[in-house]
């Protein structure tokens, strides 16, 4: 099974509308960290927002926030009021344990934001 | 502030060619790591250091050699370059002292191989 689940391959969203991007995770470890990436078409990863296993409230960063339910395994990425330059690849991606220094990613899903 | 240096961003080798891609980082991180990114896909990790002296294999490790012989410097060699290896290569670093702590990622070596 994959560790990493991304289901939409592909999205479109209306500028300034919010959208959902899906993660599913899978592990067997009672600590994890679960991360999102973007990547432009410039191909540089950069860093969204992070979650926690034992954090409490949900992450929040900007207009990015994560929508993370701990029973389903999923940590969902939504980005509010949707901007252009959003337009890109964006990645889930787990850490296992504490102190891991390997990172899992999903297959990614490709916003676009139309005009 | 430098951050996380991959050279070089591109390379066209010859199978059976060698060739090393350097990374290196100046923010004095315990952590390293390669990854390889395939057309449409995430990253999967080849290699990863917990410090110097101290490598191991990630998922995909068969093809690659590394070694990490100060903390600044983290290099990946392919000894004997195949076209499968074709790939855009991230190197990337981490602090060992936050899990919170995201992963700085380089810009990336855009290798192919004929």
């Amino acid at each position: 099974a994959q560790k990493i689940t991304q289901t939409q391959p592909g999205m479109f969203v209306q500028e300034k509308e919010a959208v959902t991007l899906d993660c599913t995770y899978d592990t067997s470890d009672q600590s994890y960290g679960l991360f999102w990436y973007k990547q432009p078409s410039s191909g540089e990863m950069i860093f969204l927002i992070y979650q926690g296993s034992y954090d409490e409230q949900n992450a929040t960063e900007g207009r990015y926030s994560l929508n993370f339910q701990k029973a389903r395994k999923s940590a969902n990425l939504v980005i509010s009021a949707s901007q252009l330059g959003d337009s890109a690849m964006y990645f889930c991606a787990m850490r296992e344990g504490d102190a891991g220094n390997m990172l899992t990613f999903g297959g990614g899903t490709r916003l676009m934001v139309k005009p | 502030n430098a951050g996380v240096t991959q050279t070089p961003k591109f390379q066209v080798l010859k199978t059976g060619q060698s060739m090393t891609l350097q990374c290196a980082q100046d923010m004095n991180h315990e952590y390293m790591s390669w990854y390889r990114q395939d057309p449409g896909m995430g990253l999967r990790l080849i290699h990863y250091s917990v410090g110097a002296g101290i490598t191991d294999q990630g998922e995909v490790p068969n093809g690659y050699n590394v070694s990490r012989s100060t903390t600044e410097d983290f290099p990946l060699r392919l000894l004997s370059a195949a076209p499968s290896q074709t790939s855009v290569y991230f190197c990337a670093s981490r602090n060992s002292g936050d899990s919170a702590r995201p992963q700085h990622f380089g810009d990336g070596t855009r290798l192919s191989i004929l």
